[in-house]
Formats: C-alpha cells, structure tokens, sequence
C-alpha cells in the first residue's frame, strides 16, 4: 500500500509557466521528500522537508507542508521542457522507510 | 548521475525461473534499500540493509530476498518468478538512511 497520494495524476502545461502538484498522507512523518523521475529511470532526489518545517526553498523549487493537514505542494516555477518527468512524493516515518505516491506526470510544452 | 550502479539493465525471465539483481552502491553510503516499481505506479520498499544487517522488510513474500556485502553492494534475489514480479527494481543507497540516491534500475520481465 502507498502512503502517499499525489494530486493531480497528470498536469499539461506551457513552457514558461509554473507547475504545482500537492501530496496528501495519513500517518505522521519524521520527514517528507520530492523527488523525480525522467522515462521509467532512476529516482532523482529534490528536496526534504523536515516534520517541524513549514516551505523550504531549492532553486526554482518550492515545497511547503502542512501537518495539521497531512500534506504537502511541490511548486515548480518557470518551467522548462527539461521538467517534463514523473514526480513522487515520499514519507519518511520513525522506522525511516521511505513510502511513495503513485505519482504526477507533468509534461511541459514548448 | 548518481554513483549508484545496478546490473543488469534489463532481463527476461520465464515463470518458475530464479533471478539476481545486482547493485553497487556510492562511494561511502553505508545503507542501501530496493524497491519495485510496476508500471505507473510508485516504488514499493522490498526492503533494506544496514551495514550488512536487514533492518526493515515491505509486504513482500520470504521469496524476495537480500544481501549487503562489506563493501556496500547489495544484491536482490527472487525464486519462483511469478508474471506479476514483472517490474522495473530500485536500488537505492544512502548514508545512515536517508536521503536516497537511486541506481537507474533494472527492467524484469517475466513470461
């Protein structure tokens, strides 16, 4: 079973313009982490955000959580062809095991 | 790119057949986890190896088994493939568990 579920399956948009996904979860997390995959590769590590932390910042990145909520947003600004992927949310609990959503596909257009 | 490396890159395999995949993992990461990935789905954790040690197993059957070496890599064994073991597989390694740098994977397909 995935812990995880991200929202929405998949999300079409103009180069140039900002994408958002959002991750929703029902146990309580130690941490929570994004990460993205290109064409069925390997898992490409974003960004973690601590239990105690609100929004972290990387690049043209934003990740905000909210744990009252049992959820968290992935915001990519400006975005570029080159962020056409997979992207995964992931829970990390006391026992440190990571659990992972099915995923949003997000194609840029040029 | 990450340092993690994963043999072999893909693999055919018939139903009743036993399968070993392989994993190296980056240079001075101490754990490292396998996952299975189905198509359109997110990873499901198999398990993970800490300095050599199982420390924690997903919902996968005794069939599904590991090792980690001294030197860090790991290796990922199933017995009697089953169809539904067809499956892109994750290695991932880390330094005391997390974050996780992924291997590109291994596809297994299973006829």
């Amino acid at each position: 079973s995935q812990q995880g579920e991200e929202d929405p399956q998949a999300l079409s948009i103009q180069e140039g313009e900002n994408a958002t996904m959002n991750c929703s979860y029902k146990t309580s997390i130690n941490n929570l982490q994004w990460y993205r995959q290109n064409s069925g590769r390997g898992l490409v590590h974003l960004i973690l955000i601590r239990s105690n932390e609100r929004e972290k910042h990387s690049g043209r990145l934003r990740v905000t959580l909210d744990t009252s909520k049992k959820s968290s947003s992935l915001l990519i600004t400006a975005s570029r062809a080159a962020d056409t992927a997979s992207y995964f949310c992931a829970t990390v609990g006391n026992d440190y095991k990571l659990s992972f959503g099915a995923g949003t596909t997000v194609t840029v257009r040029a | 790119e990450t340092g993690v490396t994963q043999s072999p890159t893909h693999l055919i395999k018939t139903r009743g057949q036993q399968v070993t995949l392989r994993c190296s993992s980056q240079s001075g990461h101490n754990t490292v986890s396998w996952y299975q990935q189905a198509l359109g789905q997110g990873p499901q954790f198999i398990f993970q190896y800490y300095r050599e040690e199982e420390n924690g197993r997903g919902n996968f059957p005794p069939r599904f088994s590991g090792l980690q070496f001294p030197n860090y890599s790991s290796e990922l064994n199933v017995n009697a493939l089953e169809l539904d073991d067809s499956a892109l597989y994750l290695c991932a390694s880390s330094f005391d568990q997390t974050p996780l740098f992924f291997g590109p994977g291994t596809r297994l397909t299973v006829l």
